[in-house]
């Protein structure tokens, strides 16, 4: 599996733009990235993925590095329901079938 | 809607019994997950299944068993020999095993107590 390494925590204010970077070293051509968040309680759900191209949907934006060895999503404007744990994953080639997390970034949201 | 189910929500059993969770998903997809989360702590990986009939350990697969007979259905069995039982459970299913291109869903859990 593709290693993974995110930071422990970060913080932000309500409304302002957050960068969750998450550093994927190991990742193999066809591995995409995948990121997920997780509510306190609730089942993870899915965020956003992309395998070179910079990638926008309606929650979040996803930028990959040239090399595909990092990536950040981005929050563009955080809420306070943004307050969850963030999973970057890689999907594809070296996973082999398993969809592994790793410990993710605890994201809190001031008001 | 399309979607995982699990249940039950919250579920309550003695020590020493077994006890199966129950998860069921009608987007027909092909692969299906079951994780172990702990407070605090990431979610570790039990057992998963890439087609009907056939599922593989994942790393803590130890004191559990699977089942996967039917593609929409995934019941995992949390047996006597798992030392610590007491954990939320976590169920998901993606089209294909592996591949990436799409999203995986989740469930919303089951939180079980052994006392």
């Amino acid at each position: 599996d593709a290693k993974t390494t995110q930071p422990n925590s970060m913080e932000s204010n309500e409304e302002e733009p957050v960068h969750l970077p998450c550093n994927h070293s190991t990742i193999s051509g066809t591995d995409y990235i995948h990121w997920y968040r997780q509510l306190p309680s609730q089942g993870p759900e899915y965020v956003i993925h992309g395998l070179t191209s910079n990638v926008n949907n309606r929650m979040a934006s996803l930028a990959i590095a040239e090399d595909r060895k990092s990536s950040t999503l981005i929050l563009h404007r955080a809420t306070l329901r943004d307050a969850a744990v963030y999973y970057c994953i890689p999907i594809g080639g070296t996973s082999y079938g398993k969809l592994t997390f790793g410990q993710g970034t605890i994201l809190t949201v001031h008001p | 809607d399309g979607g995982i189910t699990q249940s039950p929500k919250y579920l309550f059993r003695k020590e020493g019994q077994n006890v199966t969770l129950s998860c069921e998903q009608n987007l027909n997809h092909d692969a299906m997950y079951w994780y172990r989360q702990d407070p605090g702590q990431g979610l570790r990986l039990i057992y998963y299944s890439q087609i009907v009939n056939d599922f593989q350990k994942g790393d803590i697969a130890e004191g559990y068993s699977v089942s996967r007979e039917k593609k929409e259905s995934f019941p995992l069995t949390v047996t006597s020999a798992q030392k610590n039982p007491t954990a939320f459970y976590l169920c998901a299913s993606s089209i294909q095993p592996g591949q990436g291109k799409t999203e995986a869903f989740f469930g919303q859990g089951t939180r079980l107590t052994v006392v």
